[in-house]
């Protein structure tokens, strides 16, 4: 069974700029969500997918969005990147049968 | 917001050593989860674990819930067991709260 794939894995970009990622799932599994991890902060959650619906968010500001295929499919933005946006992204998806998550390999920004 | 906290934030031993990592959790929880990130950022699943004792090769894992402790033991480490273990915790709003991570270095 394949993983979580996440594209792309490695991106540079400037500021004022927008960014746009893409998580597949593992197959069968509904539920996406999407963390940031910065060496300031550790890792936060940003958001969470079920069904094309966004059912949890976390504290990030409006800048930050998301969305969920019918497919399952997730893509996040970013828009109007800043500095602080350099991080490593990470999307999980969730075994509908445990809860438990499993995450890609990431998407490495980094803001100039 | 639940609080996790981690312990030891470091630790360095040398091969063969055995290790317990800790991690201390504010509220009750359904879900707990230890992580080892590799060196290119993945998180990589070493238990789902939200009470009780499970085992896989060299690496066990225990959580008391009604005590919010968990443990994870690493026995006869190797230097591929380098890394940073994380503990996260889910509290029904299925969404992990990570703690700061436990940084292991082991030396040949």
């Amino acid at each position: 069974k394949a993983g979580v794939t996440q594209t792309p894995r490695y991106l540079i970009k400037t500021r004022g700029q927008q960014v746009t990622l893409s998580c597949s799932p593992i197959s069968g599994h509904r539920s996406v969500s999407w963390y940031q991890q910065t060496p300031g902060q550790g890792l936060q959650f940003l958001f969470e997918y079920f069904s094309e619906t966004q059912r949890n968010k976390g504290n990030f500001p409006g800048r930050f969005s998301g969305r969920q295929f019918s497919n399952s499919r997730s893509e996040m933005n970013v828009s109007t990147l800043e500095l602080g946006d350099s991080a490593l992204y990470l999307c999980a998806s969730r075994s509908g049968g445990t809860g438990e998550l499993f995450f890609g390999e990431g998407s490495r920004l980094t803001v100039l | 917001g639940i609080q996790v906290e981690q312990s030891p934030p470091d630790l360095i031993l040398q091969e063969g050593a055995n290790s317990t990592l800790r991690c201390n959790f504010s509220d009750s929880v359904n879900n707990l989860q230890w992580f080892h990130q590799n060196p290119w950022g993945q998180l990589i699943n070493l238990f789902y674990i939200p009470s009780g004792t499970k085992q896989n090769g060299r690496l066990s894992a225990t959580t008391v819930a009604t005590e919010r402790y968990s443990l994870l033991y690493i026995s006869s480490s190797q230097t591929t067991d380098s890394g940073v273990y994380f503990c996260a915790v889910d509290t029904g709003r299925r969404a992990l709260t990570f703690g700061s991570g436990t940084r292991l270095q082991v030396q040949p």
